[in-house]
Formats: structure tokens, sequence, C-alpha cells
């Protein structure tokens, strides 16, 4: 167990829906990070975040964004979703800026039909 | 912007030692190299990290030439669980964080 959590654990929605991905940070960590991972794809990076400020960002689609929030917890939105959304989302947390560990949550399936 | 290449797949057996070298030409002075393992539907887990020279841990070694052009990840006395992706990251300076394509290694019995 990393300490990180996200929920929920699966997500089914139709597209043209919009939903929202839950991430808390291990106890005491600042960054939060998002990542997607399509089936039998490498992960791809989405956003960072550092005690509330966006700190670095990767291929995340417009159609996508996220926050953190003063209790360090961050949310990500998936909006006007489509097929090829479907896929793992996976956030991590580290206690500084990128260098360092990232410690990984379970992640969050995401089936769009 | 550095890019990371690493190679797609590997296989090996079961005691033998393997090396994973992952390809990064362009990283920054202040850049690091970390290495991680995933699982299939499990978040990607820490497995070393370093900056420079030779560092070791209690499952891994991690090879760093002078130029830092490179990096090989050593896993000594493979064993069947050690069936993972591994995945190759550069950065860390300027928030940059490039992830490799992942190696898919297998052990064989």
């Amino acid at each position: 167990d990393s300490g990180v959590t996200q929920t929920p654990k699966h997500l089914i929605t139709a597209t043209g829906q919009r939903v929202t991905l839950r991430c808390s940070p291990r106890s005491g960590d600042l960054s939060v990070y998002w990542y997607q991972q399509s089936l039998d794809q490498g992960l791809q990076f989405l956003i960072q975040y550092y005690n509330g400020e966006e700190r670095a960002k990767g291929n995340i689609l417009e159609r996508f964004s996220a926050q953190q929030f003063p209790d360090l917890h961050s949310e990500l939105n998936l909006s006007s979703l489509e097929l090829g959304d479907s896929a793992l989302y996976f956030c991590a947390s580290s206690p500084g800026t990128a260098q360092g560990e990232q410690y990984f949550g379970p992640g969050t399936r995401l089936t769009v039909t | 912007l550095a890019k990371t290449t690493q190679p797609i797949s590997m296989d090996s057996y079961e005691g033998q030692e393997v090396n994973i070298t992952c390809s990064h030409n362009n990283i920054a002075t202040n850049d690091y190299i970390t290495w991680y393992q995933q699982f299939p539907s499990q978040g990607p887990r820490f497995i070393i990290q370093g900056y420079k020279t030779k560092v070791t841990n209690e499952v891994a070694s991690l090879f760093i030439p002078a130029d830092r052009k490179s990096s090989t990840l050593s896993l000594p006395r493979v064993s069947l669980s050690d069936t993972a992706v591994y995945y190759c990251l550069v950065g860390g300076s300027n928030y940059q964080l490039i992830w490799g394509a992942g190696t898919k290694l297998i052990i064989k019995p």
C-alpha cells in the first residue's frame, strides 16, 4: 500500500459525459501527478501540482483539467468524453517537486461506451 | 527536451542477471534517472534512482556512465516474479518528467 488513494476504482460512462477522478496523496506529500495509461500502453504524464499550484504540464488534452485543493487532495476532470479516453488513470504523490520517488495510487479504470 | 528510449521487450531465465538499458541523449544537467516496475493493473513502483556512477540497493543496481547519456538497470538473479514492465524516467529539473515507453521483461523457468 503506497498510501495514495484514488476514487472511484472503476467508472463506466457514455461518450460526451463528464467525470471527476479524485486522489488523496500520502500524508505530508505536497506534489500530485496525474497519468493516463491506455490498454497495453506506457504512462502518459498529464499534469503535476505542487502545494496547490500547477507545476508541469504533459500531454493533457484541453478537455481535461485538474486542480489541487488546500487539503492537498486533487481532482482530474475529464469532459466531452470520447471512446479513446478509456484508460487507467493513475495519481502519484511525492514529498517535494519532480525529483525523487513518486508513490502511485491503485488507479481509476475509466471505460467510455 | 530529453527523450528516453528503451527496448520494447526482453526475455531471460530464472537465476540470471538482467540488464535493461535506457538511452537519454539530451539529459539535462540537473536531471535524475529513476526506474520503476509495474505489474498489470497496478501503479508503478519505485526501484532505484541515481544521478551518476553506480547506485545499489537491496533489489537492483543502476549504472550511469560519465556522459550520462544512458543508464542500465541491473536485476541480479531474477525470478518469475520479476516478470513486469520496467520504466526509465528522466527528469526533475525544470519540472519536466520524461518517461520511457517501458520494457516488458519476461522471465522463464
